[in-house]
């Protein structure tokens, strides 16, 4: 079974430069997340999709970062403009999505290592 | 808020000694952990798991301990071996299928 595919696997930009990230969740599962890790600590859920609806974005800031799941498979994330904070690995998941499962296990991609000088 | 913590940021064992990594949360209504392991240049991946009804439960070279009194969780590897050097983590899963992580502990196994 293929895993969660992600690209570009790595990305070094200047701040203010606009870039985008995408995923390509194992087949069947309806749900998509994005975290952001930060080196040295556990990765942070930014937005999560059930199909092609958002079912939490609380954590994305929203003035910079947008998400889109169009046809609720494949995903792309976007910062524009990045800033110095923006610098770490993005981290697709999905999960089968049965709702209220609370055994329905996120299957992780190997992330996008973002650099923003 | 949730969350979880870990108690040490870095674990050094002895290949073929037991590992044990201790988490603690906060929030005593939690009610599903899950532990993931993250190897360098890699995603996390599922360990096990354990509700709270349950005080143990074993996987292959791994035990998930959880103390409810005092909102406390461990995993435990026995044997360790050069390739469960990784970073682990305890997770939390809300009851609205929200997963948050904890900090991490970085496992280094000496040969």
């Amino acid at each position: 079974e293929a895993g969660v595919a992600q690209s570009p696997r790595y990305k070094i930009i200047e701040k203010r430069q606009s870039v985008a990230f995408w995923c390509n969740p194992i087949s069947g599962h309806a749900t998509l997340y994005w975290y952001q890790q930060i080196l040295g600590q556990g990765p942070k859920l930014l937005i999560q999709f059930q199909n092609n609806g958002v079912v939490d974005d609380s954590q994305l800031p929203k003035d910079r970062f947008s998400a889109e799941r169009l046809k609720g498979v494949d995903s792309t994330l976007k910062i524009q403009p990045a800033k110095l904070e923006d610098s770490a690995v993005y981290l697709c998941a999905s999960s089968l999505g049965i709702r209220g499962a609370r055994t329905d296990t996120q299957y992780f991609g190997p992330g996008t290592r973002l650099t923003v000088l | 808020g949730e969350s979880v913590g870990l108690h040490l940021p870095t674990l050094s064992v002895q290949e073929g000694d037991n590992s044990i990594i201790n988490c603690a949360y906060s929030n005593s209504a939690s009610d599903y952990f899950i532990w993931y392991k993250q190897e360098s240049g890699k995603g996390p991946q599922f360990i096990i798991d354990i509700r709270s009804n349950m005080d143990k439960r074993q996987g292959q070279r791994v035990t998930v301990l959880l103390n409810k009194t005092v909102k406390h969780l461990s995993l435990q590897i026995a044997a360790t071996q050069p390739g469960d050097s990784a970073v682990y983590f305890c997770a939390e899963k809300t009851s609205y299928d929200k997963v948050i992580f904890g900090p991490g502990t970085s496992l280094s196994v000496i040969p």
